[in-house]
């Protein structure tokens, strides 16, 4: 079965420091992968996402993240993060790709970001 | 920018109650989705539409029913409000077909549901 595993619920780091936040996947054919970042309250807002061919993506508010076929994973990074990060964090990965675009979610990852 | 919009931040209702969210996107975007967000849980596809008065059940439609009478508008019905209903509930939109940047899903703020 497709999914999209977030196996860190809950992540704390301090303001400056790097952070990686993982993501795997279980899909049969090559996947559209994304990260949307939600702040306290609000909607989701996408940051990054990989079709094809780069497998470094980059993306806003200087996160990036890798694909990684061989290990099934899309981890997000940033070198330094910033306390404005403070959010919860989700990957995602369409299932459908021939029309309806169905995102199917990981359960997300808060992060807490420490002065 | 692409704006979803939806017609209440928080919402309060009695169980039983009949309830409405709306949602409204300007993007003229075919896709339009439904998902409830529960904490440990992340999102979950309630009902999603890929066009005017097409709707397709997503994970989760039980309790559920959904409108969609124009391509901006997609509505979120709870024929009979419960409690384990309450809940974020997002709105998104999507172009239908596959194009590059086209993928990505637009949310909207959401709407946070109470049902006493």
């Amino acid at each position: 079965a497709q999914s999209v595993t977030q196996p860190d619920i809950h992540i704390t780091v301090s303001e400056g420091a790097s952070l990686e936040l993982r993501c795997n996947y279980s899909y049969g054919a090559t996947p559209y992968l994304f990260w949307y970042v939600q702040s306290p309250g609000q909607g989701l807002q996408l940051l990054l996402k990989y079709f094809s061919g780069d497998t470094l993506v980059q993306g806003i508010k200087g996160f990036e993240a890798e694909f990684k076929r061989s290990q099934s994973s899309f981890n997000l990074r940033k070198p330094s993060v910033h306390w404005s990060d403070a959010a919860e964090y989700f990957c995602a990965v369409v299932l459908d790709q021939t029309g309806a675009n169905n995102l199917f979610f990981g359960t997300g990852t808060r992060l807490t970001v420490i002065p | 920018d692409v704006k979803v919009t939806q017609s209440s931040r928080y919402l309060v209702k009695r169980t039983g109650e009949k309830v409405f969210l709306e949602c409204v996107q300007d993007m003229d975007h075919e896709n339009m989705f439904w998902y409830r967000q529960d904490p440990g849980l992340g999102l979950r596809l309630i009902y999603f539409s890929y066009d005017v008065k097409m709707k397709e059940k997503g994970d989760i439609p039980e309790g559920y029913s959904v409108s969609r009478e124009k391509k901006e508008r997609f509505s979120l019905i709870l024929e009979s409000a419960s409690t384990n209903q309450t809940s974020m509930y997002l709105c998104a939109s999507s172009f239908r077909r596959l194009a590059g940047v086209r993928n990505e899903q637009f949310f909207g703020p959401g709407t946070r549901l109470t049902v006493l």
